[in-house]
């Protein structure tokens, strides 16, 4: 079983859909992560969370939005996406905020 | 402001050969870390390095980490088409509690 969890693989959606992502880690870390990564672009970090609070949100707009319930577990709340959102969304998690991070496959989105 | 420029971007070569990619910046780090990522799977750490001049070896892969932290750079001895993907470096701030990341090197070995 892997470390990092993440569903669905794919999702294909249009722009007035609303989905979610999940993200479930095993590795009894502290810290979850959400990250986008884009062609020819590094990866841009979205939301963190320590210990379920959420501790970073990078300017990220409230199309987005992230919900963890507990430190196993987060989501990442999507809704009237734009086409340029279409990328391969990361999550990872560490044991705690200065520690390196276990990522998980990712989910490649493309919004329709 | 990418604080983390990692060259080259793309490096294309033959099985056998030896290759380095760079990791560089003008801020200082308290920590470095390696991480490759193959096509449909997320990055996977390969090593971390905290010391100024510190040389970390995994099997054919040799890291250092520059004497005043603000570099860093990945030799691969004898490229093996296994050793395909994209190269990410990330680095870690003091008490800044999350990781920049260069934009990766992709390398390409061809049997």
């Amino acid at each position: 079983e892997t470390g990092v969890t993440q569903t669905p693989r794919h999702l294909v959606m249009g722009m007035t859909n609303k989905k979610s992502l999940k993200c479930e880690q095993h590795l009894g870390h502290n810290a979850m992560y959400w990250y986008k990564q884009s062609a020819k672009k590094p990866l841009e970090l979205m939301f963190v969370y320590s210990l379920e609070e959420r501790v970073e949100n990078n300017s990220v707009p409230s199309r987005f939005s992230p919900e963890c319930p507990n430190s196993s577990h987060l989501f990442l709340h999507l809704h009237t996406l734009q086409p340029e959102d279409s990328a391969l969304y990361l999550c990872a998690s560490s044991q705690d905020l200065e520690s390196p991070l276990h990522f998980g496959n990712g989910t490649r989105l493309t919004v329709t | 402001t990418q604080l983390l420029e990692q060259s080259p971007q793309f490096l294309s070569i033959q099985e056998g050969e030896n290759l380095t990619v760079y990791c560089n910046s003008s801020s200082v780090f308290s920590s470095l870390q390696w991480y490759r990522q193959e096509p449909g799977e997320g990055p996977v750490l390969l090593v971390t390095v905290v010391t100024g001049g510190e040389v970390k070896k995994l099997k054919r892969l040799t890291f250092q980490f520059g004497d005043a932290r603000k570099d860093s750079s990945l030799h691969i001895t004898a490229a093996q088409p296994g050793d395909t993907g994209l190269y990410l470096c990330a680095g870690g701030r003091t008490n800044a509690g999350k990781s920049t990341f260069g934009d990766g090197t992709t390398l390409t070995v061809k049997p």
